[in-house]
């Protein structure tokens, strides 16, 4: 069974730019949750879409935002890009055992 | 809301010795207790879990503990090998609830 799978893997953006960042979970899997990881901060949760709906949101302002398709693959959209908003942007999907994330290889993005 | 703290943050440990790391959590309403292992350039892996009804966990060489009434959870690695060698999370959250909350991490070096 194939993975989660990100792409792109590496995207260099300018300030005040925005990106989208595109998640394809395991197959089967309903629930894709994103995480942004940076040195500082760690693993912080961002929001959760499970069936086309955002079921959890974290504490980020409204400049992150997401979606999700009827075939479960998730996109995120960050607008306005800020020097701050450089990490990198992990997805996560859970299946039948709601509780069990098993994350992508991330997206690594770069605001200059 | 939950917050996830974990120690050490550096850990070195001889090849064929056990390395345990540590993690504390806040809140009581939490039931999900998940480790991840980070290698370089590599999403998050988890690697064991456990949920608040039972009170260890193990596999091949690998073991989780958890203390409800403590609130505090531990990895346990025995006959520790140099591919062990990475970044370890703890993370904690509500099963049902994918708003994860992860410790800062404990980067594990296993010296041959």
């Amino acid at each position: 069974k194939a993975g989660v799978t990100q792409t792109p893997r590496y995207l260099i953006k300018t300030r005040g730019q925005q990106v989208t960042l595109s998640c394809s979970p395991i197959s089967g899997h309903r629930s894709v949750s994103w995480y942004q990881q940076t040195p500082g901060q760690g693993l912080q949760f961002l929001f959760e879409y499970f069936s086309e709906t955002q079921r959890n949101k974290g504490n980020f302002p409204g400049r992150f935002s997401g979606r999700q398709f009827s075939n479960s693959r998730s996109e995120m959209n960050v607008s306005t890009l800020e020097l701050g908003d450089s990490a990198l942007y992990l997805c996560a999907s859970s299946g039948q055992l709601d509780d069990e994330q098993y994350f992508g290889p991330g997206t690594r993005l770069t605001v200059t | 809301g939950e917050n996830v703290e974990q120690h050490p943050s550096t850990l070195s440990v001889q090849e064929g010795d056990s390395a345990v790391i540590k993690c504390t959590y806040s809140d009581s309403a939490s039931n999900y207790f998940p480790w991840y292992k980070q290698e370089l350039g590599k999403g998050p892996q988890l690697i064991i879990d456990i949920r608040s009804n039972v009170g260890e966990k193990k596999d091949q060489r690998i073991a989780v503990t958890l203390n409800k009434t403590a609130k505090h959870f531990s990895l346990h690695i025995t006959e520790t090998q140099p591919e062990d060698s990475a970044v370890y999370f703890c993370a904690a959250s509500i099963i049902n609830n994918n708003d994860m909350r992860f410790g800062a991490g404990t980067r594990l070096t296993v010296k041959p």
